[in-house]
């Protein structure tokens, strides 16, 4: 079953405005830690933001915050002021155990100038 | 900086051929993983190891082996490469405990299977 859903295989926002990538996971556990990664077209995969289980506030990083809802199991990404240089993949990735995370399908962002 | 490197970027190889995917880190880490990623479906977990000779399936195996032989080398084995085993293969490592451990990744590997 799949854990992870990203339901937005593509985005456009337009520069400096706001934007939100969605998703929602699906778990049993209590305790479970939430990812965005960003892969731009060079391919590598950036670690943008983190949220645990426990944690009462949303995460944020500079202009990416977290927009976690425990109850609904959703784990959307908000990246505020969008630059060019967002345009990219976005991943959403969900750890269980130590030793296991799942990643969604992705959304492509693409930022207009 | 820390740093996991991969053998190439990209490989082409023929149906049949055993193909050998490296991976090698510098930080240390207890966990390696190795994913496939492709349009639409995201990164698929393939295998992960937690120790030297540790493996563990994830949910797509078949098709491929792993070894690791040393704590900072992770190698992905295709024992007879097909032609949908054309991918992005990206390897992956971590530290082992701790409730936020960030997985951090290689350039990635695109191979193509003719």
């Amino acid at each position: 079953a799949q854990k992870i859903t990203q339901t937005q295989p593509g985005m456009f926002v337009q520069e400096k405005e706001a934007v939100t990538l969605d998703c929602t996971y699906d778990t049993s556990d209590q305790s479970y830690g939430l990812f965005w990664y960003k892969q731009p077209s060079s391919g590598e995969m950036i670690f943008l933001i983190y949220q645990g289980s426990y944690d009462e506030q949303n995460a944020t990083e500079g202009r990416y915050s977290l927009n976690f809802q425990k109850a609904r199991k959703s784990a959307n990404l908000v990246i505020s002021a969008s630059q060019l240089g967002d345009s990219a993949m976005y991943f959403c990735a969900m750890r269980e155990a130590v030793n296991d995370m799942r990643f969604g399908a992705g959304t492509r962002l693409t930022v207009k100038p | 900086d820390v740093k996991v490197t991969q053998s190439s970027r990209y490989l082409v190889k023929r149906t049949g051929e055993k193909v050998f995917l490296e991976c090698v880190q510098d930080m240390d880490h207890e966990n390696m993983f190795w994913y496939r990623q492709d349009p639409g479906l995201g990164l698929r977990l393939i295998y992960f190891s937690y120790d030297v000779k540790m493996k563990e399936k994830g949910d797509i195996p078949e098709g491929y082996s792993v070894s690791r032989e040393k704590k900072e080398r992770f190698s992905l084995i295709l024992e007879s490469a097909s032609t949908n085993q054309t991918s992005m293969y990206l390897c992956a490592s971590s530290i082992l405990s701790g409730e936020f451990y960030e997985q951090y990744f290689g350039p990635g590997t695109r191979l193509t299977v003719t």
